[in-house]
């Protein structure tokens, strides 16, 4: 049973571009978070989506943004970005809603964002 | 807003040494409580939980943590450390009326052989 993969595992890009990154889920799991992990720090809640819609936000500019696909898979876009974009972003899945009162999240192993 | 204190950032002990890294939160009601840890070139995973029942909660790898709600704390501990415990460990909580978890900075532990 594969776990949570993302691609790609590294990304080199200039401010002002734009970036998507990518989610597939664990086996039977049915929502996405996204986290931003910048050196040093904990994980910032980005946001999550559920049944293909953003279920909730942080504290995050619309520049970044999101989608959840038919099969779970998320992406996750940034525009425009900025040198403090730089980070290590993760994505986490956890098992549908109502199995208990909060569901463990499971972690990929990220994407490292480098904006130069 | 919520907030999540680790308060050591480095910690380095010796293999059969005591552990115990802290954790405050701010968050006054009802309150879901994690334990991460991440090793060397893995991923996160979660090495204990707390929603409810008994404030002492064991994890895998020996490790258990206590909850005291008058202290606002969720500190994790192990009796004997060992060289396999060099690990990042990350305090997170979840205040139960959403979704989202706040994490603290972590704080990375190194155990010498």
């Amino acid at each position: 049973d594969a776990g949570v993969t993302q691609s790609p595992t590294h990304l080199i890009k200039t401010r002002g571009q734009q970036v998507t990154l990518r989610c597939s889920p664990k086996s039977g799991h049915d929502t996405v978070s996204w986290y931003q992990q910048a050196l040093g720090q904990g994980p910032q809640f980005i946001f999550q989506y559920y049944e293909e819609e953003e279920r909730q936000r942080g504290n995050f500019p619309d520049r970044f943004s999101g989608h959840q696909f038919p099969n779970y898979s998320s992406e996750l876009n940034v525009n425009a970005l900025l040198l403090g974009d730089s980070a290590l972003y993760l994505c986490a899945s956890s098992l549908p809603s109502g199995v208990s009162s909060y569901n463990e999240q499971f972690f990929g192993p990220g994407t490292r964002l480098t904006v130069l | 807003a919520q907030s999540v204190s680790q308060h050591n950032h480095h910690v380095i002990l010796s293999e059969a040494a005591s552990l115990e890294l802290g954790c405050n939160y701010s968050y006054g009601g009802t309150v879901n409580l994690f334990w991460y840890v991440q090793y060397p070139g893995q991923h996160l995973q979660l090495l204990l939980k707390y929603f409810s029942g008994d404030p002492l909660v064991k994890g895998i790898k020996g490790f258990e943590a206590e909850f005291i709600k008058s202290k606002f704390s969720f500190n994790l501990r192990k009796p004997s450390v060992q060289w396999s415990d060099t690990a990042e460990y990350f305090c997170a909580v979840n205040d139960g009326s959403n979704y989202q978890l706040i994490w603290g900075a972590g704080t990375k532990l190194i155990i010498k052989p």
